[in-house]
């Protein structure tokens, strides 16, 4: 079984402050995402990527995927309460068909 | 932009009792998936569809899930005699080719078994 690893699971901080959450595995993907997902509504994408130790930017969001491509990270700089959420991190299983999900990080920005 | 969509929104069916939960993926996606969420859970994997057939399946889809491609358009789920534990969001899924396209989700169907 390929487990994705998130942490942690639970994150409440004040507006302004910095955060790092890490996605972790012992499988080799092919590619990883990294959703949003409000309540009730299904995952959104925010970035994929695709190449050991690619970094991709999204405004104050900071995505980063392992050299050996079994891990990955999300930073967010200088948080604001509208960063609130679930985030997920997903891993596309090299030769399988399928996306692997973690548990998600439940993220509280406090004004 | 183009969006997977499903419905309905909210099923609440009696246990032992068999629902169809229905998905238009985005028309020219040709891969298509189905996953679950229990409150307060992960996403879970369920089934992946190519070509008119299923690909791989995960052991949560046991005998009493089917799935189905009807016609063009639409993709449905199946499950024969609920049971209060198929309480979950249903989320559909669909991309265009494999490889690094990221999944393209629907917005759930949350199924109520009673």
């Amino acid at each position: 079984t390929q487990l994705l690893e998130q942490s942690p699971q639970f994150l409440s901080i004040q507006e302004g402050e910095n955060l790092t959450v890490y996605c972790n595995s012992s499988s080799v993907f092919s590619s990883l995402q990294w959703y949003r997902q409000e309540p009730g509504e299904g995952p959104v994408l925010l970035v994929t990527v695709v190449t050991g130790g690619e970094v991709k930017k999204l405004k104050r969001l900071t995505f980063q995927f392992g050299d050996a491509r079994k891990d990955s990270s999300l930073h967010i700089t200088a948080a604001q309460p509208g960063d609130t959420g679930l985030y997920l991190c997903a891993g596309l299983i090299q030769g399988a068909q399928k996306l692997v999900f973690g548990q998600g990080t439940r993220l509280t920005i406090n004004p | 932009e183009p969006e997977v969509t499903q419905t309905p929104s909210h099923q609440v069916t009696q246990m032992g009792q068999e629902v169809i939960l229905r998905c238009v993926p985005i028309s020219n996606h040709l891969y298509f998936y189905w996953y679950r969420q229990i409150l307060g859970q992960k996403v879970e994997f369920l089934v992946s569809f190519y070509n008119n057939e299923i690909s791989e399946k995960s052991e949560i889809f046991d005998d009493q899930f089917s799935v189905e491609r009807p016609d063009g358009s639409n993709f449905t789920l199946k499950i024969r005699s609920t049971k209060l534990e198929d309480s979950a969001m249903y989320f559909c899924a669909s991309i265009n080719e494999q490889g690094f396209s990221p999944l393209h989700f629907g917005n759930g169907t949350r199924l109520t078994v009673t």
